[in-house]
């Protein structure tokens, strides 16, 4: 079946520094794909998506782009705030409205 | 404008009983998706409501069963509860195909 797979956490930045989140899947069709952050005691805010091959989701300074060809979804943003200190999780969706089906989790700690 | 409003927020209960959590969507969503999530896991999805029906489900048992009103608000009801069950609850909304919103959840403790 379809899956998600995130590279392990935590992951501890200073400020200003350069981030990247590896995220990998596998699905049968051509899904949807999605970045959520979960701040502490908080549900999950969706912070970008992308429908298809090539795009590139971005908001709040962070990107991801849909790359088919490695079944990848990656996330960066060029200088990390402690603001960002959260957990990210990469997600997907085989047709719009269904199931999303999420990575494990990565935690980001930024400190000043 | 309310998001979706997820209640109790937290609750601790026995082994071997049950359980009724409760979802109100954000207004002008008509879908309701549940999801449990595990301390440090990413969350896993039980069912999807729409119309009142049951439209997808997850590798869930029968334990796990729902409900939606027709005001489109939902219940998430787990009978025979195992400290395995106890978990952070997700809900949920969408509008047709368009993105979820999700409530804060409610914390499962099972003792």
């Amino acid at each position: 079946g379809d899956s998600v797979t995130q590279m392990e956490g935590p992951v501890t930045l200073s400020e200003e520094a350069f981030l990247t989140i590896n995220c990998t899947y596998t699905a049968t069709g051509y899904p949807s794909l999605f970045w959520y952050v979960q701040y502490p005691g908080e549900g999950l805010q969706l912070l970008l998506k992308a429908t298809k091959a090539d795009d590139k989701g971005s908001n709040k300074g962070f990107e991801a782009t849909y790359r088919k060809e490695t079944t990848s979804f990656h996330l960066e943003k060029g200088s990390v705030q402690v603001s960002d200190s959260a957990v990210y999780f990469c997600a997907l969706s085989e047709e719009a409205g269904t199931a999303l089906i999420f990575g494990k989790g990565t935690t980001l700690s930024v400190s000043s | 404008d309310a998001g979706v409003t997820q209640s109790p927020t937290h609750l601790i209960k026995t082994r071997g009983q049950q359980v009724t959590l409760r979802c109100s969507p954000k207004s002008g969503h008509d879908t309701v998706s549940w999801y449990q999530q595990a301390l440090g896991q990413g969350p896993q999805f039980i069912f999807q409501y729409y119309e009142e029906e049951e439209r997808q489900r997850g590798n869930f048992p029968d334990r796990f069963s729902g409900h939606q009103f027709p005001n489109y608000s939902s219940e998430l009801n787990v009978n025979a509860l195992l400290l395995g069950d106890s978990a952070l609850y997700l809900c949920a909304s969408s509008q047709r195909q368009r993105g979820y919103t999700f409530g804060s959840g409610t914390r499962l403790t099972v003792v």
